[in-house]
């Protein structure tokens, strides 16, 4: 059962435009939510993070956006660069009642942002 | 300069065989995590420790053993058990493994079977 969903496996986009990453959740527990890219042959990096107690958190060039009611989160970046282009993995976490926050992964979505 | 290195970058196991995968870390991180990524999945916690000489299952801990024996090492052995083994391994730290920190990961190991 997946409880973290990007149901787009792929997204392409023009050099200076704007990109949008979905992300969908099933589990009312999540409470704070994030964003990972990846680059080849390289391990996932942080990007951006949200708590449930907010609908927006933005960073430069990247927002996230986040409505609880739809269980829905999504990513801009804008202006897209060719730099940007990598796998994105949507995670969400809750404490569960204990300290140690576990994250869930969606599938990722690959990002190419053309030139 | 401070990160995670896993190792080997490529590892292949034979039917029946046991192998070991690498993660050190010099961040001076408690937590440390063992992940599996498959072909269109999302990844998936193996084994968690928050401080050495303990450690927790994930969710698909079947067929896999760690240990923690030190701070800055978090191997994960792939056993004869793990029927489906294939996959790409991160392992991952954070300061402490509490609500909402944000995950250091390694390179990766793609393990494939013989």
């Amino acid at each position: 059962d997946q409880q973290v969903k990007q149901n787009s496996p792929s997204l392409s986009v023009q050099e200076g435009r704007i990109s949008i990453l979905n992300c969908d959740y099933t589990n009312s527990m999540f409470d704070y939510f994030l964003w990972y890219k990846k680059y080849p042959a390289e391990g996932p990096t942080f990007l951006i993070s949200i708590s449930s107690i907010k609908d927006k958190n933005e960073d430069g060039r990247f927002t996230v956006f986040l409505n609880k009611s739809a269980k829905h989160l999504s990513l801009h970046i804008v202006p897209s660069q060719p730099g940007d282009s990598a796998v994105y993995f949507c995670a969400a976490s809750s404490a569960g009642g204990t300290s140690y926050g576990k994250l869930t992964f969606g599938q990722g979505t690959i990002l190419t942002v053309h030139p | 300069d401070g990160g995670i290195t896993q190792s080997p970058k490529y590892l292949f196991r034979k039917e029946g065989q046991n192998v070991t995968l690498s993660c050190e870390q010099n961040l001076n991180h408690d937590a440390m995590y063992w992940y599996r990524q498959d072909p269109g999945q999302g990844l998936r916690l193996i084994y968690y420790s928050q401080i050495v000489n303990d450690f927790q299952k994930g969710d698909i801990a079947e067929g896999y053993s760690v240990s923690r024996e030190k701070k800055e090492s978090f191997p994960l052995t792939v056993t004869s058990a793990q029927k489906n083994p294939t996959a790409f391994y991160l392992c991952a730290s954070s300061y402490q493994g509490l609500l909402n920190e944000k995950l250091f990961f390694g390179s990766g190991t793609q393990l494939s079977v013989l």
